[in-house]
Protein backbone atom coordinates (compact mmCIF):
# COMPACT_ATOMS: atom_id res chain seq x y z
CA UNK A 1 0.00 0.00 0.00
CA UNK A 2 0.98 3.34 -0.82
CA UNK A 3 1.99 5.85 2.18
CA UNK A 4 1.22 9.55 1.91
CA UNK A 5 2.77 12.55 3.58
CA UNK A 6 1.05 16.15 3.22
CA UNK A 7 4.05 18.35 4.65
CA UNK A 8 1.92 20.96 6.11
CA UNK A 9 -0.78 20.15 8.76
CA UNK A 10 -2.14 23.56 8.87
CA UNK A 11 -1.06 26.72 6.33
CA UNK A 12 -2.45 30.13 7.07
CA UNK A 13 -3.00 32.23 4.58
CA UNK A 14 -4.29 35.88 3.15
CA UNK A 15 -6.95 36.28 0.58
CA UNK A 16 -5.47 36.70 -2.74
CA UNK A 17 -2.72 35.46 -1.80
CA UNK A 18 -0.80 32.36 -3.71
CA UNK A 19 -1.09 28.62 -1.70
CA UNK A 20 0.98 25.66 -2.07
CA UNK A 21 -0.08 22.32 -0.40
CA UNK A 22 2.53 20.01 -0.40
CA UNK A 23 2.07 15.96 -0.78
CA UNK A 24 4.80 13.28 -1.26
CA UNK A 25 3.96 9.56 -2.03
CA UNK A 26 6.34 6.62 -1.12
CA UNK A 27 6.20 4.47 -4.31
CA UNK A 28 7.25 5.15 -7.64
CA UNK A 29 5.78 2.48 -9.50
CA UNK A 30 2.71 3.94 -11.95
CA UNK A 31 -0.15 5.68 -9.99
CA UNK A 32 -2.99 7.62 -9.85
CA UNK A 33 -2.89 10.85 -7.72
CA UNK A 34 -5.65 12.80 -6.16
CA UNK A 35 -6.62 15.85 -4.25
CA UNK A 36 -10.22 16.37 -2.52
CA UNK A 37 -11.45 18.94 -0.42
CA UNK A 38 -13.41 18.77 2.51
CA UNK A 39 -15.78 21.72 3.89
CA UNK A 40 -17.01 21.41 6.87
CA UNK A 41 -19.56 19.06 7.94
CA UNK A 42 -19.76 18.05 4.18
CA UNK A 43 -18.02 15.05 2.24
CA UNK A 44 -14.94 14.98 0.01
CA UNK A 45 -14.94 16.54 -3.25
CA UNK A 46 -12.57 15.89 -5.69
CA UNK A 47 -10.68 18.94 -7.11
CA UNK A 48 -8.13 16.78 -9.43
CA UNK A 49 -6.87 13.61 -10.27
CA UNK A 50 -3.72 12.74 -12.73
CA UNK A 51 -4.20 9.45 -14.75
CA UNK A 52 -1.84 9.96 -17.12
CA UNK A 53 -0.52 12.48 -20.00
CA UNK A 54 0.67 15.94 -19.12
CA UNK A 55 2.12 16.41 -15.69
CA UNK A 56 0.34 19.60 -14.98
CA UNK A 57 -3.06 19.00 -14.41
CA UNK A 58 -5.57 22.06 -13.65
CA UNK A 59 -9.06 20.94 -11.59
CA UNK A 60 -12.06 23.28 -10.01
CA UNK A 61 -11.75 26.12 -8.55
CA UNK A 62 -9.04 27.43 -9.81
CA UNK A 63 -6.28 24.73 -8.42
CA UNK A 64 -3.70 23.20 -10.25
CA UNK A 65 -1.39 20.59 -9.37
CA UNK A 66 2.07 19.04 -11.09
CA UNK A 67 2.61 15.47 -10.97
CA UNK A 68 6.73 15.10 -10.81
CA UNK A 69 7.54 11.41 -11.21
CA UNK A 70 11.64 11.32 -9.98
CA UNK A 71 10.18 13.49 -6.59
CA UNK A 72 7.40 11.44 -6.50
CA UNK A 73 5.06 14.75 -5.55
CA UNK A 74 1.69 15.61 -6.43
CA UNK A 75 1.85 19.21 -5.25
CA UNK A 76 -1.29 21.19 -5.28
CA UNK A 77 -1.26 25.61 -6.11
CA UNK A 78 -3.54 28.29 -6.35
CA UNK A 79 -2.38 31.55 -7.33
CA UNK A 80 -5.08 33.88 -5.84
CA UNK A 81 -6.75 32.16 -2.68
CA UNK A 82 -10.43 33.18 -1.34
CA UNK A 83 -12.12 33.03 1.91
CA UNK A 84 -14.33 30.26 0.26
CA UNK A 85 -10.98 28.43 0.29
CA UNK A 86 -10.78 27.95 3.49
CA UNK A 87 -11.04 23.60 4.13
CA UNK A 88 -9.11 20.87 4.81
CA UNK A 89 -7.37 19.14 1.40
CA UNK A 90 -6.17 15.66 1.24
CA UNK A 91 -3.99 14.44 -0.89
CA UNK A 92 -4.53 10.18 -2.24
CA UNK A 93 -2.53 8.37 -4.06
CA UNK A 94 -4.02 4.64 -5.97
CA UNK A 95 -1.82 2.27 -7.66
CA UNK A 96 -2.59 1.85 -11.49
CA UNK A 97 -5.38 -0.25 -11.76
CA UNK A 98 -6.32 -0.36 -7.71
CA UNK A 99 -9.49 0.67 -6.51
CA UNK A 100 -7.98 1.70 -2.94
CA UNK A 101 -7.28 4.81 -2.41
CA UNK A 102 -4.68 5.84 0.53
CA UNK A 103 -4.79 9.15 1.78
CA UNK A 104 -2.42 11.99 3.56
CA UNK A 105 -3.36 13.12 6.69
CA UNK A 106 -4.48 16.33 5.27
CA UNK A 107 -3.62 19.80 5.30
CA UNK A 108 -5.99 22.89 6.98
CA UNK A 109 -6.27 25.75 5.17
CA UNK A 110 -7.24 29.10 7.24
CA UNK A 111 -7.89 32.06 4.30
CA UNK A 112 -8.14 35.55 6.31
CA UNK A 113 -9.35 38.67 5.20
CA UNK B 1 -29.40 14.03 -8.57
CA UNK B 2 -28.94 12.75 -5.40
CA UNK B 3 -25.33 11.94 -4.17
CA UNK B 4 -23.74 9.86 -1.54
CA UNK B 5 -26.14 9.51 1.60
CA UNK B 6 -25.62 8.02 5.32
CA UNK B 7 -27.15 8.04 8.29
CA UNK B 8 -27.13 8.90 10.91
CA UNK B 9 -24.88 11.49 10.83
CA UNK B 10 -24.09 11.52 14.26
CA UNK B 11 -23.96 8.77 16.72
CA UNK B 12 -23.14 8.17 20.27
CA UNK B 13 -22.97 5.17 21.93
CA UNK B 14 -21.58 3.22 25.18
CA UNK B 15 -19.19 0.42 25.60
CA UNK B 16 -20.12 -2.66 24.52
CA UNK B 17 -23.23 -1.66 22.19
CA UNK B 18 -23.74 -2.48 18.55
CA UNK B 19 -23.85 0.00 16.01
CA UNK B 20 -25.21 -0.27 12.19
CA UNK B 21 -24.35 2.55 10.24
CA UNK B 22 -26.15 2.97 6.46
CA UNK B 23 -24.94 3.83 2.79
CA UNK B 24 -27.02 5.06 0.53
CA UNK B 25 -24.88 5.21 -2.77
CA UNK B 26 -25.72 7.01 -6.08
CA UNK B 27 -27.63 4.87 -8.04
CA UNK B 28 -26.37 2.22 -10.86
CA UNK B 29 -23.01 2.55 -8.77
CA UNK B 30 -21.44 -0.77 -9.54
CA UNK B 31 -18.92 0.03 -6.76
CA UNK B 32 -18.83 0.81 -2.53
CA UNK B 33 -16.20 1.55 -0.23
CA UNK B 34 -16.41 2.09 3.33
CA UNK B 35 -13.27 4.64 4.86
CA UNK B 36 -12.66 5.40 8.50
CA UNK B 37 -11.49 8.86 9.20
CA UNK B 38 -9.86 9.04 13.04
CA UNK B 39 -9.78 12.67 14.23
CA UNK B 40 -6.72 14.59 12.50
CA UNK B 41 -6.18 12.11 10.17
CA UNK B 42 -7.22 11.02 6.50
CA UNK B 43 -9.61 8.42 5.58
CA UNK B 44 -8.28 4.67 5.43
CA UNK B 45 -9.41 2.27 3.67
CA UNK B 46 -12.43 -0.52 5.36
CA UNK B 47 -13.85 -2.54 2.66
CA UNK B 48 -14.52 -2.62 -1.37
CA UNK B 49 -17.94 -4.35 -2.97
CA UNK B 50 -18.75 -5.11 -6.13
CA UNK B 51 -22.38 -5.03 -6.72
CA UNK B 52 -23.02 -7.29 -3.81
CA UNK B 53 -20.10 -8.96 -3.65
CA UNK B 54 -17.03 -7.89 -0.95
CA UNK B 55 -14.13 -7.95 -2.83
CA UNK B 56 -11.96 -6.64 -0.11
CA UNK B 57 -11.90 -6.68 3.52
CA UNK B 58 -8.56 -6.14 4.94
CA UNK B 59 -8.59 -2.99 6.11
CA UNK B 60 -11.54 -4.11 8.65
CA UNK B 61 -9.38 -3.11 11.66
CA UNK B 62 -10.94 -6.65 14.00
CA UNK B 63 -13.56 -9.21 13.30
CA UNK B 64 -16.26 -7.09 15.38
CA UNK B 65 -16.77 -4.76 12.05
CA UNK B 66 -19.21 -6.47 9.55
CA UNK B 67 -19.97 -5.18 6.53
CA UNK B 68 -22.54 -6.12 3.97
CA UNK B 69 -24.58 -4.91 0.64
CA UNK B 70 -27.01 -7.29 -0.52
CA UNK B 71 -29.00 -6.06 -2.86
CA UNK B 72 -26.06 -4.32 -4.64
CA UNK B 73 -27.04 -1.34 -3.30
CA UNK B 74 -27.56 0.07 0.29
CA UNK B 75 -24.73 -1.06 2.69
CA UNK B 76 -24.65 -1.10 6.03
CA UNK B 77 -21.57 -1.25 8.52
CA UNK B 78 -22.05 -3.20 11.56
CA UNK B 79 -19.40 -2.58 14.72
CA UNK B 80 -20.09 -4.67 17.27
CA UNK B 81 -19.33 -4.30 20.96
CA UNK B 82 -17.90 -1.04 20.65
CA UNK B 83 -14.76 -0.14 21.87
CA UNK B 84 -13.67 3.79 22.52
CA UNK B 85 -11.01 3.46 19.79
CA UNK B 86 -14.27 3.27 17.12
CA UNK B 87 -14.51 6.55 17.88
CA UNK B 88 -14.13 8.26 14.06
CA UNK B 89 -15.99 9.30 11.51
CA UNK B 90 -17.06 6.68 8.85
CA UNK B 91 -17.24 7.56 4.96
CA UNK B 92 -19.05 5.95 2.18
CA UNK B 93 -17.97 6.22 -1.14
CA UNK B 94 -19.26 4.74 -4.52
CA UNK B 95 -17.91 4.86 -8.14
CA UNK B 96 -19.79 3.86 -11.66
CA UNK B 97 -17.27 1.15 -12.84
CA UNK B 98 -15.66 -1.80 -10.93
CA UNK B 99 -12.07 -0.06 -10.92
CA UNK B 100 -9.91 3.00 -9.71
CA UNK B 101 -8.43 5.91 -10.95
CA UNK B 102 -10.77 5.98 -14.17
CA UNK B 103 -13.56 5.97 -11.81
CA UNK B 104 -13.92 8.80 -9.49
CA UNK B 105 -15.44 7.96 -5.79
CA UNK B 106 -18.19 9.78 -4.71
CA UNK B 107 -18.28 10.38 -0.70
CA UNK B 108 -21.08 11.12 1.74
CA UNK B 109 -21.02 12.90 4.19
CA UNK B 110 -20.07 10.80 6.85
CA UNK B 111 -21.30 9.13 9.85
CA UNK B 112 -19.60 10.60 13.27
CA UNK B 113 -19.46 7.43 15.92
CA UNK B 114 -18.24 8.32 19.42
CA UNK B 115 -18.29 5.63 22.16
CA UNK B 116 -18.10 6.58 25.32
Amino acid sequence: AQSVTQLDSQVPVFEEAPVELRCNYSSSVSVYLFWYVQYPNQGLQLLLKYLSGSTLVKGINGFEAEFNKSQTSFHLRKPSVHISDTAEYFCAVSDLGDYKLSFGAGTTVTVRA
Amino acid sequence: GAGVSQSPRYKVAKRGQDVALRCDPISGHVSLFWYQQALGQGPEFLTYFQNEAQLDKSGLPSDRFFAERPEGSVSTLKIQRTQQEDSAVYLCASSLGRSGGYNEQFFGPGTRLTVL
